[in-house]
């Protein structure tokens, strides 16, 4: 059974920071992985989806990296903003009719 | 269109209610989600429909239950809920599993 894990689960840092949250997952046989953005009592905004095939993916200042016989993920948020403070959601899609495995989240607090 | 839409963004209703969440798309997914999110939790799977049909049922009780009308919309009735089924409900659709886009949820309170 797929298992997903996100470290930190909180991190507070001052804005202008690069940053790397982690994501890490058990069964290296995946489709894709997603990260996703969720700003307190809101949806899920895709940021990034890497396919099994990949090895990154960058959309502006984020940058999501796949090593999947490692088993591991990061975003790189470069230059943080406060803007950029909500909880980041990383998911991972297996083969087969299996369903989207969430990571708990990190909590990310970008300080002005 | 790229968006998922969900209706109502919020509801109020009684433990002896009858009411219905909807959620709509025009991106041509062919696959559409359920999902249930508590506080500070990931979302939690509750019903997944692939080609119109329910193809998945994470054991959800019966006084939810889902619809799938056509390919582009997705309903979820409620009735006798409890409030412990307070929650955000969100929708979701896909390509069959490439990549998800989800809608901005409906925040449910059971009073």
């Amino acid at each position: 059974k797929q298992e997903v894990t996100q470290i930190p689960a909180a991190l507070s840092v001052p804005e202008g920071e690069n940053l790397v949250l982690n994501c890490s997952f058990t069964d290296s046989a995946i489709y894709n992985l997603q990260w996703f953005r969720q700003d307190p009592g809101k949806g899920l905004t895709s940021l990034l989806l890497i396919q099994s095939s990949q090895r990154e993916q960058t959309s502006g200042r984020l940058n999501a990296s796949l090593d999947k016989s490692s088993g591991r993920s990061t975003l790189y948020i470069a230059a943080s903003q406060p803007g950029d403070s909500a909880t980041y959601l990383c998911a991972v899609k297996s083969w087969g009719n299996t369903p989207l495995v969430f990571g708990k989240g990190t909590r990310l607090s970008v300080i002005a | 269109d790229t968006e998922v839409t969900q209706t109502p963004k919020h509801l109020v209703m009684g433990m002896t209610n009858k009411k219905s969440l909807k959620c709509e798309q025009h991106m041509g997914h062919r696959a559409m989600y359920w999902y249930k999110q508590k506080a500070k939790k990931p979302p939690e799977l509750m019903f997944v429909y692939s080609y119109e049909k329910l193809s998945i049922n994470e054991s959800v009780p019966s006084r939810f239950s889902p619809e799938c009308p056509n390919s582009s919309l997705l309903n979820l009735h409620l009735h006798a809920l409890q409030p412990e089924d307070s929650a955000l409900y969100l929708c979701a659709s896909s390509p069959t599993g490439d990549g998800y886009t989800f809608g901005s949820g409906t925040r449910l309170t059971v009073v």
